[in-house]
Order: C-alpha cells, then structure tokens, then sequence
C-alpha cells in the first residue's frame, strides 16, 4: 500500500516569504507528526497531531510555524517569513496510535532551502 | 546531558564484522525505535520495543528497562548496512526523543 508522502520534496525561497509543506499519512493513521532535521543535526520534534486536533505542538521553534491535519489526513505546515535557520529537511510521520508506542512510518521529508 | 545518549557516534567496520550500537536514556519510556537513515535521506523503521529482544534477520535489538539501555547489534555485517541509525524514545507525551545518531560504515 502507499505509504507517506510529502510535497514538493525540495524547495527553494526567498527569505521573508511563507511556505507550506504538505503530508500525505497512510490511510487509517490516527497520529502525525512533523519533524525537522537540520543539516549535520539530529531530529526534532515540532508538533503531534491525534485526530484533526494537536495535543502537542511545543516543538514549534517560533510563532512563525504553525501546522493544521483536516479530516484526520493531509497535514500542512506553514512558515511564515522564512528565516536561513529555517533551512532543514522537514519530515513526516504517521502511526495507528500515538503514545510513542506505535511504530512510525516516515515520509521522504522536503528539503527547505531559505536564501 | 540529552535524554537518549548513543555510542559511537561514529563505526567504521569490516564486511561480515559484528557490530554493536548502544543507546542509554534517562527518561521514563513508552517505547524504544531503532531507526536507519540512509545516504539519501529515507528514515525506516527498525524496531518498536518496550522490553526483551526482538529480532529481523541480520538485526537484533535487545532494551533493558530497569538499566534503561538498548542494543542493536548487525550479525554479519555487508555494505549496504552503512547508514545512520537512529534510537528514539517515546515517554509518555506522544513525541519522540531522538539521539544523535551513530554513523556506521561497512568496507567491502
């Protein structure tokens, strides 16, 4: 079956502009979540969404980043005003439940490069 | 000190060597991930434990909660092995934990 998705999986911006990303989870996945991997770094968590709502969004690095999951599918991360510290793969991962007892299937992440 | 420490950082080894990459937390855990990232960036998902051993072919992970330590050890290892490998730790919040990640090189 088709497993995460994300889109575009790489852009490029001007620094000031906003961007949205987008993630596709695998059918019937109740959690989401968006990570980021800055280059040369290890993963950092930024939101966690159960259902359409997100009981945990104090990874968010600013006001700047936010994120929305409609009908308990596709999620949305928007920057706002992008910054070069915001250049990061930022990837996508689904699970049937989420606790951090689930397994989590990764999407190919999109590559954000902010000039 | 990060919650989830990885050792080493860095592995060099050879073909058909036994290799062992070790993760100690110091949180309270739903659940332990082994995650594998390679050259090109895919993250997959190794193994989900929250107690004893589990094995998948070449790959064994082994968690003792009451040390809060993990294990993954690659018997006979290949080429194609080399890849960051990644521990992560789910705690009672729904996020996961990362550590650092072990860089694992195999020469032919």
């Amino acid at each position: 079956g088709a497993g995460v998705s994300q889109s575009p999986s790489n852009k490029v911006t001007e620094k000031g502009k906003d961007v949205e990303l987008r993630c596709d989870p695998i059918s019937g996945h109740t959690a989401l979540y968006w990570y980021r991997q800055s280059l040369g770094q290890g993963l950092e968590f930024l939101i966690y969404f159960q259902g359409n709502s997100a009981p945990d969004k104090s990874g968010l690095p600013s006001d700047r980043f936010s994120a929305e999951r409609t009908g308990g599918s596709v999620s949305t991360l928007t920057i706002q005003r992008t910054q070069q510290e915001d250049s990061a793969v930022y990837l996508c991962a689904s699970s049937l439940g989420g606790q951090g007892a689930y397994e989590q299937y990764f999407g190919p992440g999109t590559r954000l490069t902010v000039t | 000190k990060n919650e989830v420490e990885q050792s080493p950082q860095n592995l060099t080894a050879q073909e058909g060597e036994f290799i062992t990459i070790n993760c100690s937390y110091s949180v309270g855990i739903s659940a332990l991930h082994w995650l594998q990232q390679h050259p090109g960036g895919g993250i997959v998902s190794l193994f989900m434990l929250s107690s004893g051993k589990k094995k998948h072919g070449r790959l064994i992970a082994t968690i003792n909660i009451q040390e809060k330590h993990s294990s993954l050890h690659i018997t006979a290892s290949h080429p194609r092995d080399s890849a960051v490998y990644i521990c992560a730790v789910g705690t009672s919040g729904s996020r996961l934990t990362f550590g650092e990640g072990t860089q694992l090189t195999v020469n032919p």
